[in-house]
């Protein structure tokens, strides 16, 4: 099992649509968790962090469930720009040692 | 422009040869990283620095691998007798101590192997 899973999509939505994605991780001992959007050739770059209480920053919530061990992310009324791929983040163990997923694609349809 | 720089942005070689790439972090940021990105996949930890010392290094990364950070600023990740396999684009990322752990990453350098 991968430590970081994620569905790899595509996912394809009109514009103005709500969409979620949800990521597993494997390690229990992970204490950070961020959500990173990566355009087309570009570098990631964070989008938020998620934390155990869940936090919103405008169109986009994030949830942790360490029960479970996933975290999401939801984006609500989705505009083109949207489009990229996402990136869910775990460290491993209490280090720096970060793992990435490897990412979820969304289009976002006119 | 104060973000993250890495140079080269592209290097070609032949199979066998040795290359070196360069990060220049945001000025206080004290963590960087190296990661190492293929198609279709998220970027894959390398090897991470708090200031000139290098603290962690993935099991994944072979002895043909080295990186530094004499200085605890700038950061070279040199790769010997470089494989096909290595063709992908390498990525830093810096951060600083106390700031969530939020990194920032540079536009990455692609290798490609000949």
């Amino acid at each position: 099992r991968k430590e970081v899973e994620q569905d790899p999509g595509p996912f394809n939505v009109p514009e103005g649509a709500t969409v979620a994605f949800n990521c597993t991780y494997s390690n229990s001992a992970s204490q950070s968790f961020f959500w990173y959007r990566q355009d087309c050739r570009k570098e990631p770059k964070l989008l938020m962090s998620v934390y155990s209480s869940g936090n919103e920053d405008g169109r986009f919530t994030a949830q942790l469930n360490r029960a479970s061990q996933y975290i999401s992310l939801l984006i609500r009324d989705s505009k083109l720009s949207d489009s990229a791929t996402y990136l869910c983040v775990v460290n491993r163990d209490y280090g720096q040692n970060f793992v990435f997923g490897p990412g979820t694609r969304l289009s976002v349809l006119p | 422009d104060t973000g993250v720089s890495q140079d080269p942005r592209h290097k070609i070689t032949k199979r066998g040869q040795n290359v070196t790439f360069r990060c220049d972090p945001i000025s206080e940021h004290n963590r960087l990283y190296w990661y190492r990105q293929t198609l279709g996949q998220g970027p894959e930890f390398l090897t991470y620095f708090q200031n000139e010392a290098q603290l962690e290094k993935s099991r994944l990364l072979s002895d043909r691998f080295s990186a530094e950070r004499p200085k605890g600023s700038f950061s070279t990740l040199e790769i010997q007798r470089t494989e096909q396999g290595d063709s992908a684009m390498y990525l830093c990322a810096t951060s600083f101590v106390g700031a969530q752990d939020t990194q920032y990453f540079g536009p990455g350098t692609r290798l490609t192997v000949l």
